[in-house]
Order: structure tokens, then C-alpha cells, then sequence
């Protein structure tokens, strides 16, 4: 499969607790995003890199959010110290960086459940 | 005001109706725009591009309007299996550029 992938799909954690997820993107996109999205609304914008470089994270974003793309291949995001209000499903997505014409491509999502 | 303006809906149509919508954005240095269809509970699909000279798949008919700086989705003769929520995303295209995605808007079609 050489779509985008990440891990885990699910994931169950207690309120205070950190957790990770990973995110494998198409391997010739040098554009990584992350997005949260709860019921009913569309992606939230995260954060994104371009190779390894952070370009920029949403302002909304504590800082108990953290991501990683060390060698501008996979990406890490990281939210420590989990609330309730973070359950939601954490997409990320890839794309080419061509300009014009860029379309994403996402992977299946991580849900996460706060308990 | 928000990057990317789009009707919630939800929009309840029988089978067989015409049904558009339409997505506004703020940025008029935007060079790039699609239409993505999302399943509940999975995650984002490319539907289309958006080209100024109108794209048409099949029964879907996507444009882009640069003067009021929105694009629009126009299906026609629904299906049941369209039902789902239609995002729309538009790419800045400059070196720093990203997407922006509206919020969906959600569509069902009855029988």
C-alpha cells in the first residue's frame, strides 16, 4: 500500500496520560499535515512541515501538542497530559509540493478517546 | 473572518434532484482548489479539481468564480450512495503556502 498511514488507529487513553501517534506519508510528498476533526466540523489545521521543517502551527494548539518529522520522511504528534476536550480523530495528510495543482492526500486517521 | 466560508447544511434532497454548493475564501492569491468527499466516520477523498474553466465529471460539475472568490459543486441527478459531507480546500501556492479546508457541508439523499 502507498497510500499514507498511520498509527494507531485507535487509541484508548486516561486523562492525563501521553500519547503518540505516527504518521507515514507518500514517499516523493515533501508536505506533511496534521488535522483534528471532531463530529460534525471539518479538519482543524494542526501543524504542517515541508521536509523537516515545522512551517507552521495553529495558533489554537496548546503547547501540550508537540510534532516531530526528523528526517522529512514520518511524522510524530505528541499531546501530553491528555484532556477530554483533546477525543477527537487526528488526520494527517501529504502532498507534493508543486504548487499549483497540490491536492492532499490523507491516511485513515487516528481516533482518540480521552476517558 | 475565516479563510474558508462553507454552508453546513445539512441539504435533504430526494434521489434525482440537483443540489450545489458553495465554498467562499478570503485569499485571493489562492491558486489551487478541490472539492474532497468525506464518508462518515472515514476519512477525506479528492472528488475534483477546480479549474476557472469549469471542470465536469460525470454528474458533477465543479467552478471557480475569482472575481467573488468562491467555488461551487453542482451535482446533479443524485444518488444515494452522494450522501456524505463535501469539504472544500483551496492551496495558497506560494513557497510557504498550505491548504485550508472548510468545515463540510453535509448532504443526504433520501429514496
Amino acid at each position: 500500500d502507498t497510500g499514507v498511514s498511520q498509527n494507531p488507529r485507535h487509541k484508548i487513553t486516561k486523562r492525563g496520560q501521553n500519547v503518540t501517534f505516527r504518521c507515514d506519508p507518500i514517499s516523493e510528498h515533501n508536505r506533511l499535515y496534521w488535522y483534528r476533526q471532531t463530529l460534525g466540523q471539518g479538519p482543524e489545521f494542526l501543524t504542517y512541515f515541508q521536509n523537516e521543517a515545522q512551517l507552521e502551527k495553529s495558533r489554537l494548539l496548546s503547547d501540550r501538542f508537540s510534532a516531530e518529522r526528523p528526517k522529512g520522511s514520518f511524522s510524530t504528534l505528541e499531546i501530553q497530559r491528555t484532556e477530554q476536550g483533546d477525543s477527537a480523530m487526528y488526520l494527517c495528510a501529504s502532498s507534493p509540493n508543486s504548487g499549483v495543482g497540490t491536492e492532499a492526500f490523507f491516511g485513515q486517521g487516528t481516533r482518540l478517546t480521552v476517558v | 473572518r475565516k479563510e474558508v466560508e462553507q454552508d453546513p447544511g445539512p441539504f435533504n434532497v430526494p434521489e434525482g434532484a440537483t443540489v450545489a454548493f458553495n465554498c467562499t475564501y478570503s485569499n485571493s492569491a489562492s491558486q489551487s482548489f478541490f472539492w474532497y468527499r468525506q464518508d462518515c466516520r472515514k476519512e477525506p477523498k479528492l472528488l475534483m479539481s477546480v479549474y476557472s474553466s469549469g471542470n465536469e465529471d460525470g454528474r458533477f460539475t465543479a467552478q471557480l468564480n475569482r472575481a467573488s472568490q468562491y467555488i461551487s459543486l453542482l451535482i446533479r441527478d443524485s444518488k444515494l450512495s452522494d450522501s456524505a459531507t463535501y469539504l472544500c480546500e483551496y492551496f495558497t501556492g506560494s513557497t510557504l503556502g498550505r491548504l485550508y479546508f472548510g468545515r463540510g457541508t453535509q448532504l443526504t439523499v433520501w429514496p
